[in-house]
């Protein structure tokens, strides 16, 4: 059964200090995993597919990196409209179904 | 850019009732997919379907049923509506064949009461 854990479950950081969430997972034959940002009451916004251990993918502020156990996201300076529940997911062997995790609540102060 | 649409923001029914929540997208995706989200316990898979009149049962499939006519519509159907129906319902699809990236709709926010 694919298992996706993320931490920590919440994060309050200063405006413009950079920090890192992290994505740990378990999954039998990974065939990609998935960064999402969430704004409260909406849905969730895709951001990031890595496909293989020692890929990034850059977008503004984030920059996700992948290994063979764990991603992480890493948020560079960031502003108080990064605010938000940043959710991560994996695809195995499964077909097209998603493993989500239970995501972590970004507030960034200014 | 991909858009998926979902009926209702916000729905408000009675124990008991049938309740129909709709999903559309306009990217000709193959797969969409029904989940429901609540505080503590994350995203969970309802139903998928990978094709005109499929479904696949996800990991919470009772109480629910789903109904694919048409490639861009996916509806959700609450038989009998019930007070731990009460949940935010999201919708996605995803083409097969772009490695199973998943866009989400905007969610309906379901209160039985």
């Amino acid at each position: 059964e694919d298992q996706v854990t993320q931490s920590p479950e919440a994060l309050r950081l200063q405006e413009g200090e950079s920090s890192s969430l992290n994505c740990s997972y378990t999954v039998s034959g990974l065939r990609g995993l998935f960064w999402y940002r969430q704004d409260p009451g909406k849905g969730p916004e895709f951001l990031f597919t890595l496909y293989s251990a020692g890929e990034e993918k850059e977008k503004e502020r984030l920059k996700a990196t992948l290994t063979k156990k764990e991603s992480f996201l890493h948020i560079t300076a960031p502003k108080p409209e990064d605010s938000a529940t940043y959710l991560c997911a994996v695809r195995g062997t499964s077909g097209s179904r998603l493993t989500f995790g239970e995501g972590t609540q970004l507030t960034v102060n200014p | 850019d991909v858009k998926v649409t979902q009926s209702s923001r916000y729905l408000v029914k009675r124990t008991g009732e049938k309740v129909f929540l709709e999903c559309v997208q306009d990217m000709d995706h193959e797969n969409m997919f029904w989940y429901r989200q609540d505080p503590g316990l994350g995203l969970r898979l309802i139903y998928f379907s990978y094709d005109v009149k499929m479904k696949e049962k996800g990991d919470i499939p009772e109480g629910y049923s789903v109904s694919r006519e048409k490639k861009e519509r996916f509806s959700l159907i609450l038989e009998s509506a019930s007070t731990n129906q009460t949940s935010m319902y999201l919708c996605a699809s995803s083409s097969g064949t772009q490695k199973g990236t998943q866009y989400f709709g905007p969610g309906t926010r379901l209160l039985v009461l």
